[in-house]
This record gives C-alpha cells, structure tokens and sequence, in this order.
C-alpha cells in the first residue's frame, strides 16, 4: 500500500537560516511526489512536484526539493528561510497517473525572526 | 485565473441533519477531487470525477454521503445524516488531468453539534 511518512510534527528555525523539512514514502511503482503548503483557514497550495527527470526539483517561493530514489525520500528545502514561511507542509505521493494523493500527516514549520 | 470556489465556508449543523457543499472547479479542469481533513491531518480523499464519471469513490462512505457532478463542471457532496463524526473540513480541487497538480479550495468547515 502507498504511504507517506513526515516524521517531524514541528520544525523550528531562525530566519535565514536554511530549512529542510523531512518526507519518505513508499508505493510500489513510479511515483508522483508533490509538497504542498497550508495557511490557517486555508485550502492547500502547490509548491512543487516530482515525476520524472532532475532529481532536483525548484518551485514557488524559493522552496526545492530532492529526490532521492534508493532512500525513498522527497525533502523540502530553502536556502533562507522566512518568517512568512511558517505554515503547515504536506507531502503527498500518488501512483503513475492515477491522480489519488496519500498524504503525510504534516509538518508545522516555524520561522523565528 | 479564477481559483476552485467553494461553499458554504463554515456550517455548524445539529446531529441527524442533512448538509450540502459546492464547488465550482478552475475552468477546464476535468478532473475534480473531494477530500475530508480531519484537524491535524493530512486530507483523505473521498472521491475523484472524470468529467461527469466518478472513477474512484472507495473512500466515500455511501450509506450517508453522495455526490454528483451532473455536467462535468460544479459538483456537490452531502451528507444525510450528518454524525457528530462528520466534524472536519470538507475540500474540493480540481487539475487539467489526473497526472497533473490538484488545486484547492478554501474548504467548508462543517461543525456537527
């Protein structure tokens, strides 16, 4: 069965400092990876997605992240973080085409000026 | 562009009560999704529609809740009767295709008393 792992609750950082929040995930054919972003009282937003090609994927507001096929993990990472950074992150997995999202159970980041 | 609408935004209910969402996806967008988000979780999706056709509603609890996309454009999902479980925050997205980034909705946060 798909799943998607998160395993930090809450990620704290200073403001410009570098940001990385944590995600694994497991299916058993091509995956489509995506992170996305929640602010209070919000639907979610894309931030970037993973099928195929450079491992190295950018997206919006200066947020990449990497994957890694052999430790079956997409990060999410920022050079510099900011404190309208601080939001909820979920990463989310679907099997080739099939448009079904297995979310992550979501990360609290928190930017500290 | 205009983003996925959805509403009411906020509806508070008592139990055994029948309640009603709706969503109007992007324009052409043929693909449109309904997830349940339960609080500190990552969305479950409820059902998927191609078009008019509902081509994966195996997380929809069918002995209480329905949904329909009569012209393959606005949808509504109900529930009858609502439970006291029911309480989450319902949302809609939509996507180009089922490979591609689902875009959200604000959701409709559905209080069962």
């Amino acid at each position: 069965a798909q799943s998607v792992a998160q395993p930090e609750d809450q990620v704290n950082v200073a403001e410009g400092n570098p940001l990385t929040v944590k995600c694994t995930y497991s299916v058993s054919g091509n995956p489509y990876l995506f992170w996305y972003v929640q602010y209070p009282n919000r639907g979610l937003q894309f931030l970037l997605k993973y099928i195929t090609g450079d491992n190295l994927v950018k997206g919006s507001y200066g947020f990449e992240a990497e994957f890694n096929k052999s430790q079956t993990s997409f990060h999410l990472k920022k050079p510099s973080a900011l404190v309208s950074d601080s939001a909820l992150y979920f990463c989310a997995v679907s099997l080739d085409n099939t448009g079904k999202l297995i979310f992550g159970q979501g990360t609290t980041l928190q930017v500290k000026p | 562009e205009a983003g996925v609408v959805q509403s009411p935004r906020y509806k508070i209910i008592e139990k055994k009560q029948p309640v009603a969402f709706w969503c109007n996806p992007i324009s052409g967008h043929n693909t449109l999704y309904w997830y349940l988000q339960n609080l500190g979780q990552g969305p479950e999706l409820l059902i998927r529609y191609e078009n008019e056709e509902a081509v994966d509603d195996s997380q929809l609890p069918k002995d209480r809740f329905s949904a329909e996309r009569l012209k393959g454009v606005d949808s509504t999902l109900k529930i009858q009767p609502a439970e006291l479980g029911d309480s989450a925050v319902y949302l809609c997205a939509s996507s180009l295709d089922a490979r591609d980034e689902q875009f959200f909705g604000p959701g409709t946060r559905l209080t069962v008393l």
